[in-house]
């Protein structure tokens, strides 16, 4: 199946600053989602992707507070902004692997902020 | 709503000895029903997948899963555990546009 690269896979921020993570497909997919998992939780999903549009976003996440970009079919941005201690998460992004029914993630970004 | 429901926080098996998770689901159509494995500090690997056919999927790392539509369920199971199987099990259900929903996870400890 595809290949996502995700960046940073790690970092440590300070309160209130934003912190963009970047997501790269080996190849052109459909659907991106991006996905956040709470320390010792699953994994809830934050929006969806929509290339050359604004995402739709699930209840509980806004716009204002995640901004996504996808420009394109292979690549998309969620940007974490004002950052608070509660944010700290692991962010992963997904794409649909239509040929394989699949859905497949990028490694996630562990994102601490202090 | 689509929803998952993992029973299991927690099981601890013996080396060698079989395993099986339990999964529920909740969803109004044919659902797309995966199951994810995550080791520490990992991201998510795909071990199998259900959308259509045969109820019984084989998957990888010898694991394998029936889909129960009478039951709402897909439980996942393994002959026999290695120590390397330890980790956070993830079942999720979605549809062809592929926006899941996770259940709460199953973490499993393997002892010697």
């Amino acid at each position: 199946s595809a290949v996502i690269s995700q960046k940073p896979s790690r970092d440590i921020c300070q309160r209130g600053t934003s912190l963009t993570i970047q997501c790269q497909v080996d190849s052109q997919v459909t659907m991106m989602f991006w996905y956040r998992q709470q320390p010792g939780q699953s994994l809830t999903l934050i929006a969806t992707a929509n290339q050359g549009s604004e995402a739709t976003y699930e209840s509980g996440f806004v716009i204002d507070k995640f901004p996504i970009s996808r420009p394109n079919l292979t690549f998309s941005t969620l940007t974490v902004s004002n950052m608070s201690p509660e944010d700290s998460s692991i962010y992963l992004c997904s794409g649909d692997d239509r040929l394989n029914t699949e859905a497949f993630f990028g490694q996630g970004t562990r994102l601490t902020v202090v | 709503a689509q929803s998952v429901t993992q029973p299991d926080i927690h099981i601890t098996v013996s080396e060698g000895a079989s395993l099986e998770l339990r999964c529920n689901y909740s969803y109004g159509a044919t659902p797309y029903l995966f199951w994810y494995v995550q080791s520490p500090g990992q991201g998510l690997q795909l071990l199998l997948k259900y959308f259509s056919g045969d109820t019984l999927v084989q998957g990888i790392k010898g694991f394998e899963a029936e889909f129960k539509r009478s039951q709402s369920s897909f439980n996942l199971r393994k002959p026999s555990v290695h120590w390397s199987d330890a980790a956070e099990y993830f079942c999720a259900v979605g549809s062809n546009d592929y926006k899941l929903s996770f259940g709460a996870g199953t973490t499993v400890t393997v002892r010697a």
